[in-house]
């Protein structure tokens, strides 16, 4: 069975809308999480590593003032992806890796189609 | 900076044709994955391979790490439609994260 479950699974709103995207670790802690973003039939792109307890790490290029990350307990990390717009959208992955990292547990995404 | 280069990109088949997927880097990777991941769901993991030329099986699917551990081939024997999906190969970046950095892709079709 899944072990990390992602929520909602899709998602359609109005420009300008916040939207949050729940990712959990089911049956185990998991320190740190990865946010990915996949545009239609391409690979995953990192945007972030969740740390718990701490501040999110970006990689090159993405806003962390447009994607905020939260890590608030060891099985749970949030998206939100804020004020989003029509180029937002786009289909949100995460995933968490038990103690040692690897191998990595991807949620099953999240389809954000922003109006 | 790593990257991993795949091929094909696109690749249309029929059932029961044999097919090579090709994943391929100027770097040097501790290990390195293959995901297949279907429409509106996440990637799962097929296959870890650790060791500079390792061959591993999973059914009709052959998988294995080149020498220097730079790329990696996934082989699939008599193609069935349900192979069809993207497949993803994957490496770790190494150094104190646990970050993995993805193949660019190769999405097969395997038609009936």
């Amino acid at each position: 069975g899944a072990v990390v479950s992602q929520h909602p699974s899709r998602v359609i709103c109005k420009s300008g809308t916040s939207v949050k995207i729940e990712c959990r670790s089911l049956d185990f802690q998991a320190t740190t999480m990865f946010w990915y973003r996949q545009f239609p039939k391409k690979s995953l792109m990192l945007m972030a590593t969740s740390n718990e307890g701490s501040k999110a790490t970006y990689e090159q290029g993405v806003e962390k003032d447009k994607f905020l990350i939260n890590h608030a307990s060891l099985t749970l990390s949030t998206l939100t992806v804020t004020s989003a717009h029509p180029e937002d959208s786009s289909f949100y992955i995460c995933s968490a890796g038990r103690t040692g990292g690897q191998p990595q547990h991807f949620g099953d995404g999240t389809r954000l189609s922003i109006l | 900076t790593q990257l991993l280069e795949q091929s094909p990109q696109f690749l249309s088949i029929q059932e029961g044709e044999n097919l090579t997927v090709y994943c391929n880097s100027s770097s040097v990777f501790s290990s390195l994955q293959w995901y297949r991941q279907e429409p509106g769901e996440g990637p799962v993991l097929l296959v870890t391979v650790v060791t500079g030329g390792e061959v591993k099986k999973l059914k009709r699917l052959t998988f294995q790490f080149g020498d220097a551990r730079k790329d990696s081939s996934l082989h699939i024997t008599a193609a069935q439609p349900g192979d069809t999906g993207l497949y993803l190969c994957a490496g770790p970046l190494g150094g104190a994260t646990n970050k993995l950095i993805f193949g660019t892709g190769t999405l097969l079709a395997v038609q009936p």
